[in-house]
């Protein structure tokens, strides 16, 4: 089944134990992105990747870390989480890195807590 | 910077009844356009998308959205909406201008009672 899998699904944590939420997926996608959710902010894109070894930032990238070294893989890294990084987290993925009317494919959410 | 705005956050509506939700954005050049939804407990999902040609698009599910440039909105309507459209939808842009990043708004929720 084509899908786009992140793990953990849930995660609660403290302040400054890194950690890392992996995201991948099976459709050969170019394009990744990692967002967050928060309530009344709509989702808000951290850092997007075209292609194997390019990352780039999003609107909200302090804090976090990426890395983009297979295809199908795009883990966010939080080095030293802090409670304002409690929220819900996406993955997804689309087709063409350069084509920006692709569809995103999303993944389930990946819900964090930092106390 | 680019911005997405929705100008209800939640929406309560009978069945049968016409939806619009209202989206407006705020870059002037070329952009992309897009209507997510969320249904409860399922993954985000694409409804419809804009990119070029006729400003009126059909959806999934019965959805459709105009394209207004001189506004600067993308709102999507349905005539008649069921107990099953309850969900939250996101509309969401992507200015050419901008690079490959996606700007989302806070979203709507919509619940419809039986």
């Amino acid at each position: 089944e084509a899908q786009v899998t992140q793990n953990p699904r849930y995660l609660i944590t403290v302040t400054g134990k890194k950690l890392t939420v992996t995201c991948s997926q099976n459709m050969n996608h170019e394009y990744m992105s990692w967002y967050r959710q928060d309530p009344g902010l709509g989702l808000r894109q951290i850092y997007y990747s075209m292609n194997v070894e390019v990352t780039d930032k999003g609107d909200v990238p302090e804090g976090y870390k990426v890395s983009r070294k297979e295809k199908r893989n795009f883990p966010l890294i939080l080095e030293s989480p802090s409670p304002n990084q409690t929220s819900l987290y996406f993955c997804a993925s689309s087709p063409q890195g350069q084509a920006l009317t692709d569809t995103q494919y999303f993944g389930p959410g990946t819900r964090l807590t930092v106390l | 910077a680019q911005s997405v705005s929705q100008h209800n956050h939640h929406v309560i509506l009978s069945e049968a009844a016409s939806l619009e939700l209202g989206c407006n954005y705020s870059y002037g050049g070329t952009v992309n356009l897009f209507w997510y939804v969320q249904y409860p407990g399922q993954h985000l999902q694409l409804l419809l998308k804009y990119f070029s040609g006729d400003p009126l698009v059909k959806g999934i599910k019965g959805f459709e959205a105009e394209f207004i440039k001189s506004k600067f909105s993308f709102n999507l309507r349905k005539p008649s909406v069921q107990w099953s459209d309850t969900a939250e939808y996101f509309c969401a842009v992507n200015a050419e201008n901008y690079g490959q990043n996606f700007v989302f708004g806070p979203g709507t929720r919509l619940s419809v009672l039986p």
